[in-house]
């Protein structure tokens, strides 16, 4: 089975801090992403990542950084939280196929942070 | 740029009807992929079916049917017998299938099934 693992399921920041959100995906997939979900807005994309040392913007990536290190770890920074970034957070990863394939998405269990 | 959207906030249907969950799209890929996915109140995300762009026949999978119309850009999800357990938030989403491959996502729709 495919396991996404993200390294907290809850989370409580002060205001001003520098948060780490850890990922980690056992499946050798090359494709690894991170949104942000709340109420009304769906799953909207931080940042993602198709190799390792290598990252592109999302959607709503201000206020945030990423890191991939080993093809196998993901990690979202929030370089000094703010009450505005309190939500839930999903890391999921993927294969990168450039065909026909099916490139479902497998998802972590989700952190929810609370900035306070 | 993708986009997606799901117009139906919430839908409350009866035990073993049928339902279609309505997604559109924009795109200007000229292939891409189309996904549903499952989140119960466990907060999980739950893959429940794929359609290609280039796929001729529907994509179905059990209880599962998607609606493709390319020329409408329309991907509905249809869920035949209702059963409690598909009460649940239902994301609509897409990706290209050439290039990066980033995952757009639909606001979704909270599905109740009442017994």
């Amino acid at each position: 089975d495919v396991k996404v693992t993200q390294s907290s399921r809850y989370l409580v920041k002060r205001t001003g801090e520098k948060v780490f959100l850890e990922c980690v995906q056992d499946m050798d997939h090359e494709n690894m992403f991170w949104y942000r979900q709340d109420p009304g807005l769906g799953l909207r994309l931080i940042y993602f990542s198709y190799d390792v040392k290598m990252k592109e913007k999302g959607d709503i990536p201000e206020g945030y950084s990423v890191s991939r290190e080993k093809k196998e770890r993901f990690s979202l920074i929030l370089e000094s939280a703010s009450t505005n970034q309190t939500s839930m957070y999903l890391c999921a990863s993927s294969l990168f196929f450039g065909g026909s394939e099916n490139t479902e998405a497998f998802f972590g269990q989700g952190t929810r942070l609370t900035v306070v | 740029a993708q986009k997606i959207t799901q117009t139906q906030p919430g839908m409350f249907v009866q035990e073993k009807e049928a339902v279609t969950l309505d997604c559109t799209y924009d795109t200007s890929d000229p292939s891409y992929g189309l996904f549903w996915y499952k989140q119960p109140s466990s907060g999980e995300m739950i893959f429940l079916i794929y359609q290609g762009s280039y796929d001729q026949q529907n994509a179905t999978e059990g209880r599962y049917s998607l609606n493709f119309q390319k020329a409408r850009k329309s991907a509905n999800l249809v869920i035949s017998a209702s059963q409690l357990g598909d009460s649940a938030m239902y994301f609509c989403a897409m990706s290209p299938i050439q290039g990066a491959q980033k995952l757009v996502f639909g606001q979704g729709t909270r599905l109740t099934i009442n017994p």
